[in-house]
């Protein structure tokens, strides 16, 4: 099992450039997750999906837009990138699995916005 | 500890030492913990969890202690080795499946 995927690995953007960031997992999960990591911080929850077709905002939705069309797969979209959102995007999935809430992380996304 | 602000606390160990990291949480209602290790360039990993009707759970060399009174939990890892060195992440359960990640603090184990 290749578990989380996401691509691309690195991406740099023009202020205003649009881009889809795409994860996908192998492991059956109902759940997904997209995070942002910036230096010194810990992950902050932008959107996630809780089963194929539904979505929910996080923490801090704004600027981005998600789409669980299959199961499978969860989309970041970014419509018009801006230097605030340079940062390190991980996609995580999990269960549900009685009595855990772990996920399981991609190897992240290393987005500039210039 | 967990930290504020952009800088990580940073726990520097010689090898073979035991280390302990430390997190606060926020939520007196949250009932399941988790810890997570980070190398530089990649994704978290999953070290290991905890519930709230537990005090203490141990894996291989990692032990997880939670204080509900106190709302602490720490990360005990016994004889350090330079592979342990990573930053380290608590977190909690929040609304619906989804986690609350701490800021994270950086471990260094020096040969």
């Amino acid at each position: 099992n290749a578990g989380v995927t996401q691509t691309p690995k690195f991406r740099v953007l023009k202020t205003g450039q649009s881009m889809t960031l795409l994860c996908a997992q192998d492991m059956n999960h109902e759940y997904m997750y997209w995070y942002r990591q910036d230096p010194g911080m810990g992950l902050r929850l932008i959107h996630y999906s809780v089963g194929e077709g539904t979505t929910a905002k996080g923490e801090v939705p704004d600027g981005y837009n998600v789409s669980r069309l299959k199961k499978q797969n969860f989309l970041l979209g970014l419509e018009s990138a801006a230097p605030s959102q340079t940062s390190v995007y991980f996609c995580a999935s999990s269960g549900p699995r009685q009595g855990s809430y772990e996920q399981y992380f991609g190897p992240g996304t290393r987005l500039t916005v210039t | 500890g967990e930290s504020v602000g952009l800088h990580l606390p940073t726990l520097s160990v010689q090898e073979g030492d035991n280390s302990i990291i430390n997190c606060a949480y926020s939520n007196s209602a949250s009932d399941y913990f988790i810890w997570y290790k980070q190398e530089s360039g990649k994704g978290p990993q999953f070290i290991i969890d905890i519930r709230s009707n537990m005090d203490k759970r141990q894996g291989q060399r990692v032990t997880v202690l939670l204080n509900k009174t106190v709302k602490h939990l720490s990360l005990q890892i016994a004889a350090t080795q330079p592979g342990d060195s990573a930053v380290y992440f608590c977190a909690e359960n929040a609304a619906r499946g989804t986690l609350t990640f701490g800021k994270g603090t950086m471990l260094l184990v020096s040969p």
